[in-house]
């Protein structure tokens, strides 16, 4: 079993839905929750980052964490052609390295 | 800030050849870079930890003489793949940190994509 578990996708959505992504874990010194984004070919890209259970928000994303039930997710709100991509969550035990999910692709059609 | 850039883009080179890859943070002091594998549809996979001035931490079934790195500067690090070979094709990213006690806030660069031919 992996420890951080992600659905691969795509997951396809109109112009203007609700994205829901999500990743569940394995490992209780997980800590610190990180969402990227990763277009095709490039470097990912950092949205989100967490530390406690509850949600946080920035913009159009918000980031849940329910270590309780060691699940996270991120919702992207009012979704546009440019927020396709792949994301990816990631977590970290203190002072430790960082463990990526597979990553899920999104597709956002006009 | 925390711009974190790589050269080459990307590189094409003949089996048996060794290639270098750089990894600069161009507004920041990184303590730590990471060197990460991603192959295609999959997930980065982390394959050494390199603090400034000393030896870098390979993960588990990371050939160390293979892949070379160097972490000479605060600002610099370097991926040497030697004696490439078509299984090495990969896309290589680094990333660096500014504090090692606090890794959360990783800065990726755009990555570096090698083929071997």
């Amino acid at each position: 079993q992996k420890e951080v578990e992600q659905d691969p996708g795509p997951l396809s959505v109109p112009e203007g839905a609700i994205v829901s992504l999500n990743c569940t874990y394995s490992n209780s010194a997980f800590q610190y929750f990180m969402w990227y984004r990763q277009y095709s070919r490039k470097g990912p890209e950092l949205l989100m980052y967490t530390y406690s259970s509850g949600n946080k928000e920035d913009g159009r994303f918000t980031a849940q964490v329910d270590k309780s039930s060691k699940y996270i997710s991120l919702f992207i709100r009012d979704s546009q052609p440019s927020d396709s991509a792949t994301y990816l969550c990631a977590m970290e035990a203190a002072g430790n390295k960082l463990t990526f999910g597979g990553g899920t692709r999104v597709l956002v059609k006009p | 800030g925390a711009v974190v850039s790589q050269h080459p883009s990307w590189v094409i080179c003949k089996s048996g050849t060794s290639v270098k890859i750089e990894c600069r943070s161009l507004d920041f002091q990184a303590t730590t870079m990471f060197w990460y594998r991603q192959f295609p549809k999959q997930s980065l996979m982390l394959m050494a930890t390199s603090n400034e001035g000393s030896k870098a931490t390979y993960e588990q079934g990371v050939e160390k003489d293979k892949f070379l790195i160097n972490h000479a500067s605060l600002t610099l690090s370097t991926l040497t793949v030697t004696s490439a070979h078509p299984e090495d094709s990969s896309f290589y990213i680094c990333s660096a940190s500014v504090d090692s006690f606090t890794q959360e806030t990783q800065y990726f660069g755009p990555g570096t994509r090698l083929l071997v031919l």
